[in-house]
């Protein structure tokens, strides 16, 4: 079993959707969590980082976070055409002190205007 | 503000010949750097990370080497290129504060090419 799990899609979806991206993760002590956006032939871009359990809103991105269910995502509203990327979740442990980041394998994602 | 630069930006090698990409960070000191490799539909894979100048650990046993010169500096080597060599390789850099709870930032990649 991977340590973090990712759906790779691909997502199609028409612009203004909601659009909901999920990982879920084995190992408990995970306690950083970040979302990342990659466009074809670049690098990743980091997006939300967040360390608790809720809701962390900016602009249309919200990301979540539930510890108990081990279990993360990503919420993007009114999506548009320029939203279409891959969506990488990211996770490491506090007491790591190589600042390892775990990848899920990406979520490829289409916005069709 | 940081920024970090990779280059080049896309590379064609025969197998068997030798390899140099380069990473350089700016706007911070002593700064965590990493390198990825990143296969189609495979996630990335992390390769080398430094915690400082001539730090360098290993991820996983293959065909590179990475070195760090310098404190902005990270370089990815190999003597021989194989074809499984071939992949989107990814820079990245983490503030040297609290090990283990930061954010990576991410250069735009070298797409590499063996033939």
């Amino acid at each position: 079993q991977k340590e973090v799990e990712q759906d790779p899609g691909p997502l199609s979806v028409p612009e203004g959707a909601i659009v909901s991206l999920n990982c879920t993760y084995s190992n408990s002590a995970f306690q950083y969590f970040m979302w990342y956006r990659q466009y074809s032939r670049k690098g990743p871009e980091l997006l939300m980082y967040t360390y608790s359990s809720g809701n962390k809103e900016d602009g249309r991105f919200t990301a979540q976070v539930d510890k108990s269910s081990k279990y993360i995502s990503l919420f993007i509203r009114d999506s548009q055409p320029s939203d279409s990327a891959t969506y990488l979740c990211a996770m490491s442990e506090p007491s790591s002190n190589t600042g390892k980041l775990i990848f899920g394998q990406g979520t490829t994602l289409q916005v069709k205007p | 503000s940081q920024t970090i630069h990779q280059w080049p930006a896309t590379l064609v090698q025969p197998v068997g010949s030798p390899l140099s990409l380069e990473c350089t960070v700016e706007g911070t000191s002593n700064p965590n750097l990493y390198w990825y490799r990143q296969a189609a539909g495979r996630g990335l894979q992390l390769l080398f990370y430094s915690v400082g100048i001539g730090q360098i650990s290993s991820e996983v046993p293959q065909n590179l080497s990475a070195s760090r010169p310098q404190d902005r500096q990270f370089i990815l080597s190999s003597k021989k290129l194989l074809l499984s060599d071939s992949g989107f390789y990814l820079c990245a850099w983490s503030p040297d504060r609290g090990i283990g709870n930061q954010p990576q930032h991410f250069g735009d990649g070298t797409r590499l090419s063996i033939l």
